[in-house]
Parts: C-alpha cells; sequence; structure tokens
C-alpha cells in the first residue's frame, strides 16, 4: 500500500481532458504546496512534468496541469493525445522521516 | 545527452547480495544528491537511499543496514550495495537525481534495473 492513494486506472478519448487523483494526509499534500507529477512512458524514465502542485518544468506541454484541494492533489491533461497513454505517479514532501512520499501510480488508457 | 543509466540487476537467493550501478552522463554525480528509488511490482515508488553532494546519507527504514549507497567520482557512477536481500527487496530500482528546486523533486531518471530476491 502506498503512501499516497491515486486510481489505478482512469481512461479517455482522444481530444478529451482527464483528471488523476493523488490523496495524502495533513502531513504532506494537505499541509505543503510541493506535490509532483512524473510520466512514465512503458519500458522508459520517468519523467518530471509538475512540481510545486502547479508549475511545469521547462518544456513540458501546457496540456499538463496541477492543482490541490485539501488533502487531495490532481492533474489534469487536456486535449488528450496518443502520445499521453502512460502511468502517471504523483509525489509531496512529508514532515515524516521519509525522503519523499510517492502515490501507487495510475495507468491512463487512450482510448 | 544527458541520462542515467542502470546496471546490476538480475536474479538473487533470499539472503545474498547484489550490487547495483548507476552510470551518468552530461551529469556530474556529484554535483546534486542522487537517489535510488524502487517499485516493487503492483506497487508505488519508493525513495531506499539517497546520497547527498557533501556525502552525508539517507535510507529509508526497510533497507537501513542492509544497503550502501556510494559514488565513484572517477568514474562518475553511483552505487547501490545491497546484503542481506529479501523477497520484499526484489523491485525495479531507479537512479535518480534530485532537483535544483527542492531535493524532494528528482528530475532526472534512468530506465531501471530489475531485482528478483527469490530461492
Amino acid at each position: 500500500q502506498s503512501a499516497l492513494t491515486q486510481p489505478a486506472s482512469v481512461s479517455g478519448s482522444p481530444g478529451q481532458s482527464i483528471t488523476i487523483s493523488c490523496t495524502g494526509s495533513s502531513s504532506d499534500v494537505g499541509a505543503y504546496n510541493f506535490v509532483s507529477w512524473y510520466q512514465q512512458n512503458s519500458g522508459k524514465a520517468p519523467k518530471f512534468i509538475i512540481y510545486d502542485v502547479s508549475h511545469r518544468p521547462s518544456g513540458v506541454s501546457n496540456r499538463f496541469s496541477g492543482s490541490k484541494s485539501g488533502n487531495t492533489a490532481s492533474l489534469t491533461i487536456s486535449g488528450l493525445q496518443a502520445e499521453d497513454e502512460a502511468d502517471y505517479f504523483c509525489s509531496s514532501y512529508t514532515n515524516s522521516s521519509s525522503y519523499v512520499l510517492f502515490g501507487g501510480g495510475t495507468r491512463l488508457t487512450v482510448l | 545527452e544527458v541520462q542515467l543509466v542502470e546496471s546490476g540487476g538480475g536474479l538473487v537467493q533470499p539472503g545474498g547480495s547484489l550490487g547495483l550501478s548507476c552510470s551518468a552522463s552530461g551529469i556530474t554525480v556529484t554535483s546534486k544528491y542522487m537517489a535510488w528509488v524502487r517499485q516493487a511490482p503492483g506497487k508505488g515508488l519508493e525513495c531506499v537511499a539517497v546520497l547527498y553532494s557533501g556525502g552525508r546519507t539517507y535510507y529509508a527504514d526497510s533497507v537501513k543496514g542492509r544497503f550502501t549507497i556510494s559514488r565513484d567520482k572517477s568514474k562518475n557512477t553511483l552505487s547501490l550495495q545491497m546484503d542481506s536481500l529479501r523477497a520484499e527487496d526484489t523491485a525495479v530500482y531507479y537512479c535518480a537525481r534530485s532537483s535544483v528546486l527542492a531535493y524532494w523533486y528528482f528530475d532526472l531518471w534512468g530506465r531501471g534495473t530489475l531485482v528478483s530476491v527469490s530461492s
């Protein structure tokens, strides 16, 4: 069981928007705006796509956006494309002894 | 090209040892915090070891006393020595670099190497 909870899978059609949730607690997601998201295409290295809840590193498409409400962070992908089909992981700073917390990952299928 | 490439994974018996290596290109392993992050089958990611640029280390409770993280400046590589391996250590192990934005973000990852602990 992962420290942060994500749905196992989501799906959407090309052009649509989807949202992936990431639920933590008042010790991590709820307490700090230090949530990040990673994209992992099959067989490839994870890619850093969101930090500080809603900021995108240079070179990341503006179709990816992040938000947070309470103990739940969300990643939204708009204008879905076939290349977006991948696994997505969230992570959060924590005030516990752990270095960082991760979610279990969500498999996005583009129909 | 900036990249991290892991090697050394394989099948090992419970109680055995294995050493992983991460070869860095385009970056210097001593300039940032470097980490090993693993993903067990069907589970989420777990940061198991970190080597800070000044040499201090972090280990997750699940591996403390059994795993050792180190680096070789001359070869520009990061290593993870894993001893007293258990079935629950079975996972894909990724080498990752902490971002200059904050240590809890990882802005560069390798593709991973699979470690299987089984008799």
